[in-house]
This record gives C-alpha cells, structure tokens and sequence, in this order.
C-alpha cells in the first residue's frame, strides 16, 4: 500500500453509462494527477490539481470531468465513454506541484463497452 | 514538448543475468525518475536522480545531464524484476512527462 487509494480496481461500463473513480490520499500532499495509461502507450498526464485548484488540464475531452473537493480527494467522473477510452487510470500525488515524492495509487482498469 | 525515448522497448532475461536500460531525453530537463510497474500495475517510485549515480540493492541508477540520457543497472535479476521499468523526466513547467517504457520479463 502506497498511501494513494484508487476505488474501484477494476470498472466495466456501457457508453451511456456514468460512472465515477475515485482517489484518496492521506500522505498530506498538496498536489494530485489523473494520469491515462493505454496499450503500447506511454502515460499521459489528464489533469493536474495543486491545492484544490485546477492547474492543468491536457486536452482531455470534456466527456472526463475531474474534481477535487480537498487536497486529499480527487474523483474522475465519465460520462457517454467511446471505447477507445479503455484504460489504467492512475492517480498520483506529490508534496507540491512538480515536486518530488510522486506516488501512484494501484489504478483503476476501465473497460468501455 | 520533450520526448523522452526508453530502450529497449522489450527484455527478456534469465534469472541471475544483469541488464541495463537506458532512458533519452530530447532537452534539459529539472530533474529524473525511474518507476517500475508492477504486474499488477502498480507504479513504485527507484529513482530520483537529476545527476550522478545511486545505489539501490540490486540496481543503481546514473544520469548524465548534460548529455541527456539515464540509464538503470539491474543486477543478479529476479522473476520480481520483472514488469515494466519507466523513465520520467521533469519538463521546465515541473511536469512528469513519461518515456514508452521498458517491459522486462525474467525467467526462471
């Protein structure tokens, strides 16, 4: 156990469904990121929060809305997924933004059907 | 943004055999970071190494900065070797930005 919990592990879904992850973190970081890990792709970061504020958002389509209600909760929620979006979903988090000390939850594994 | 290019993309060793990985970078980066993923897929921090060499067990790590490359010693390997071994690298704006990875298998 890392001290980044990610719920559910394991998530299959219809298109039309609506769904949320979530991640919990009590390492008292201020930073968190979902993070998108594909077949045969390298991990792209989605969304990054420092200190409950929204600082980057990766060109992530807008059928993937995050939110971050304290500095140790991140959630993702999905709404009308393609199934292309099939995936690891990390979640990490860090003392402070770009800082050192990243540490990754297990991931939840997402299947669009 | 920068690129960050890991080989090789696939490893298969015998136990007991030793491997190096090696991670380029296409600019000067803040700093750097090897992971290995688990086959679980759980991502576990080595490495934080922005320059020189660390030691760590079985592997160590250097990084040459000003040459842009990293590369991961691991020695004596062990079936719990195996997974997939990535490089990060810290662009200007702090970001994590992740190389494609190295899958390792080890044999018995």
């Amino acid at each position: 156990e890392t001290g980044v919990t990610q719920t559910p592990r394991h998530l299959v879904m219809g298109m039309t469904n609506k769904k949320s992850l979530k991640c919990e973190q009590h390492l008292g970081h201020n930073a968190m990121y979902w993070y998108k890990q594909s077949a045969k792709k390298p991990l792209e970061l989605m969304f990054v929060y420092n200190f409950k504020e929204q600082t980057e958002n990766n060109s992530v389509p807008s059928r993937f809305s995050p939110e971050c209600p304290n500095s140790s909760h991140l959630f993702l929620h999905l709404h009308t997924l393609q199934p292309e979006d099939s995936a690891l979903y990390l979640c990490a988090s860090s003392p402070r933004q770009g800082g050192r000390g990243y540490t990754f939850g297990s991931g939840t594994r997402l299947t669009v059907v | 943004g920068i690129q960050v290019e890991q080989s090789p993309p696939d490893l298969i060793l015998q136990e007991g055999a030793n491997s190096t990985l090696r991670c380029n970078f296409s600019d000067s980066v803040n700093n750097l970071q090897w992971f290995h993923q688990n086959p679980w897929g759980q991502l576990i921090n080595l490495f934080y190494i922005p320059s020189g060499t660390k030691q760590n067990g079985r592997l160590s790590a250097t990084t040459v900065a000003t040459e842009r490359y990293s590369l991961l010693y691991i020695s004596s390997s062990q079936t719990t070797d195996s997974g997939v071994y990535f490089c990060a690298v810290y662009n200007a704006g702090n970001m994590l930005t992740f190389g494609g990875g190295t899958r390792l298998m080890v044999k018995p």
